[in-house]
């Protein structure tokens, strides 16, 4: 199985710093890598597929980038409403897998 | 507009099997695939299953021995079937579109295993 492992596991920031969100996976997964945003007591949403791919509705402050092992999710000065969890997904082997998710506090 | 939308039962006794039922609108079947998720509370995402557009299957391997994913295109719908259920198997059950990433979601349908 690939594993994919996010970090940092809690990121404090307060509103208006950018941030990078890290997600490294256990072999090489080209660009098999999907991002989803979820907030409390709602479903995911998809913010970049791809590794880089940008999904329509989704603000341009998201930005994914990586390849390989390596995969970042940015988060150009972040908004009061992007203070959720955010999980790493890879489709590059039939059995897909999730991170265990980023926390995104407000400090 | 694209909707995907959770059924089935609240709470199932251990050992017994699970059915639950997705129904979808906004998109065909025959065109897209279907996954499920699921999340145990306070937890973290787990794929199950997924039907692809064509009618084939994958199966979570971990799980692949007691799930069964099946479609009725007629309906709009897609069916999951999990038995011998356990308290682990408490969570959170989503269909989303996709499968190779998921672009839109159920609201979810919480199972509660217990006796």
């Amino acid at each position: 199985n690939i594993v994919l492992t996010q970090s940092p596991a809690t990121l404090s920031v307060t509103p208006g710093e950018s941030v990078s969100l890290s997600c490294r996976a256990s072999q090489s997964i080209s660009t098999s890598i999907h991002w989803y945003q979820q907030k409390s007591n709602e479903s995911p949403r998809l913010l970049i597929k791809y590794a880089s791919q940008s999904i329509s509705g989704i603000p341009s402050r998201f930005s994914g980038s990586g390849s390989g092992t390596d995969f970042t999710l940015s988060i150009n000065r972040v908004e009061s409403e992007d203070f959720s969890i955010y999980y790493c997904q890879q489709s590059y082997s039939s059995l897909y897998t999730f991170g265990a998710g980023t926390k995104l506090e407000l400090k | 507009q694209v909707q995907l939308k959770e059924s089935g039962p609240g709470l199932v006794q251990p050992s017994r099997t699970l059915s639950l039922t997705c129904t979808v609108s906004g998109f065909s079947l025959t065109s897209y695939g279907v996954s499920w998720v699921r999340q145990p509370p306070g937890k973290g995402l787990e794929w199950i299953a997924a039907i692809w557009s064509g009618g084939s299957t994958d199966y979570n391997s971990a799980l692949k021995s007691r799930l069964s994913i099946s479609r009725d295109t007629s309906k709009s719908q897609v069916l999951l079937k999990m038995n011998s259920l356990q308290t682990e198997d408490t969570a959170m059950y989503f269909c989303a579109r996709g499968a190779y990433y998921f672009d839109y979601w159920g609201q979810g349908v919480m199972v509660t295993v217990s006796s």
